[in-house]
């Protein structure tokens, strides 16, 4: 899987859209990049992925540069309850019999 | 929505006790997972399992630990003689046959080995 780098922490005010890059400079042709995130010692919770187009759901966007070497997860509407540590983790496609490997994350602080 | 379920949510052991953390994933889901967090630490993948079989493991799922299927709703992670460095949140997590799977993990046991 390849390598991925992340900002240690971030501060983002309450009710701002917070923007949380990822680089990913290795990633080869067949890996997806996830999002997950982990509130307060609570399991990962899973966010979004994508391949090589950005990507929306309910919970928030996924813009991935067109070289596929970076991308950002936005939280549109932050609130103080988005207060976790966020992965980003590229893996290739498969069966789902491989692990997830994470980093250290993004420690996001929300600001009331 | 539906839940991966662990239990305990913690459990206290004492130095070289046998310890089974349990998981019922979500039913309709057919690959299941052990990962473990150790404080302040990475979330560290342990073992998969599918088709009542380990698919692939760490090198921290060594000889002390093992995996089972033992009906077709629980999911178990027996650790046979735990040690002090054993004391970590353990994460289950299960996920649905896909081409991109999406994991949905636990909220965990707490294993403090005393």
């Amino acid at each position: 899987d390849a390598k991925t780098t992340q900002p240690t922490s971030m501060d983002c005010a309450e009710g701002r859209a917070a923007n949380l890059p990822c680089n990913h400079s290795t990633i080869s042709g067949n890996e997806y990049v996830y999002w997950y995130r982990q509130i307060h010692s609570q399991g990962p919770q899973y966010i979004i992925h994508g391949l090589k187009n950005n990507e929306t759901n309910e919970m928030a966007s996924l813009i991935i540069t067109e070289d596929r070497k970076s991308s950002t997860l936005i939280l549109p509407h932050a609130t103080l309850r988005d207060t976790a540590v966020y992965y980003c983790i590229v893996r290739a496609s498969g069966g789902g019999a491989d692990g997830l490997t994470f980093g250290k994350g993004t420690h996001l602080i929300i600001q009331p | 929505e539906p839940e991966v379920t662990q239990t305990p949510s913690h459990q206290v052991t004492q130095m070289g006790q046998e310890v089974i953390l349990r998981c019922v994933p979500i039913s309709n889901h057919l690959y299941f997972y052990w990962y473990r967090q150790i404080l302040g630490q990475k979330v560290e993948f342990l073992v998969s399992f599918y088709n009542n079989e380990i698919s692939e493991k760490s090198e921290i799922f060594d000889d002390q630990f093992s995996v089972e299927r033992p009906d077709g709703s629980n999911f178990t992670l027996k650790i046979r003689s735990t040690k002090l460095e054993d004391s970590a949140m353990y994460f289950c997590a299960s996920s649905i046959r896909d081409r991109v799977p999406s994991y949905t993990f636990g909220s965990g046991t707490r294993l403090t080995v005393v």
